[in-house]
């Protein structure tokens, strides 16, 4: 069974550019959830999808935004890039929805902004 | 504030040498503790999850241990391999979405042969 996929893995932008990042979801798996690491600050949840839509989001200013499509695959989105806005952005999916939903995490997409 | 916190930041250990992570939680309410282990440029993956009726959990040479009481676990490592070099998540999920995730900062250990 495959496991969650990234792409791409790396990535490197300038400020003001905008950046589409890709979540494959395992089989079956309705519930994918977007999340940023960065050193020091560990994971800082972003928002969750689930059957299309948005149910959570977390505290991110409106340049971030996502969608979700029919078989699952998701997209997050980044506009006018920032520097700070350089981090490991990882996607995890699950079954369904709840905190005790156990979560598959992708290996992220690294984002360089310069 | 929900918050996890995990000590030591850092620790280098001998290959063979048994080591101990902490983990400490103010998360309130309660439904579940995970340990995620992260190799470097990967994603976390699962070691363990407990919920609040769990004192004990082990996968393989990982031995998860929680005490909702004083909010505290920890995770030990038996019999460290190098391949055991990682960073160690502690995460604490309350009873709503995963929006309420809280995640640790992380332990950075390192195996030396």
């Amino acid at each position: 069974k495959a496991g969650v996929t990234q792409t791409p893995r790396y990535l490197i932008k300038t400020r003001g550019q905008q950046v589409t990042l890709s979540c494959s979801p395992i089989s079956g798996h309705r519930s994918v959830s977007w999340y940023q690491q960065t050193p020091g600050q560990g994971l800082q949840f972003l928002f969750e999808y689930f059957s299309e839509t948005q149910r959570n989001k977390g505290n991110f200013p409106g340049r971030f935004s996502g969608r979700q499509f029919s078989n699952s695959r998701s997209e997050m989105n980044v506009s006018t890039l920032e520097l700070g806005d350089s981090a490991l952005y990882l996607c995890a999916s699950s079954w369904g929805v709840g905190g005790n939903q156990p979560q598959h995490f992708g290996d992220g997409t690294r984002l360089s902004i310069l | 504030k929900n918050q996890v916190e995990q000590s030591p930041q850092s620790l280098i250990i001998l290959e063979g040498k048994n080591c101990t992570l902490q983990c400490n939680y103010t998360v309130s309410p309660f439904s579940n503790l995970r340990w995620y282990k992260q190799d470097t440029g990967r994603g976390p993956v699962s070691l363990t999850i407990m919920t609040f009726s769990e004192n004990t959990k082990s996968n393989g040479r990982y031995t998860a241990t929680l005490d909702a009481d004083t909010k505290q676990s920890s995770l030990h490592i038996t019999a460290s391999q190098l391949s055991d070099s990682a960073s160690y998540i502690c995460v604490v999920s309350p009873n709503f979405g995963n929006e309420k995730l809280t995640f640790g900062t992380g332990t950075r250990l390192t195996i030396i042969p």
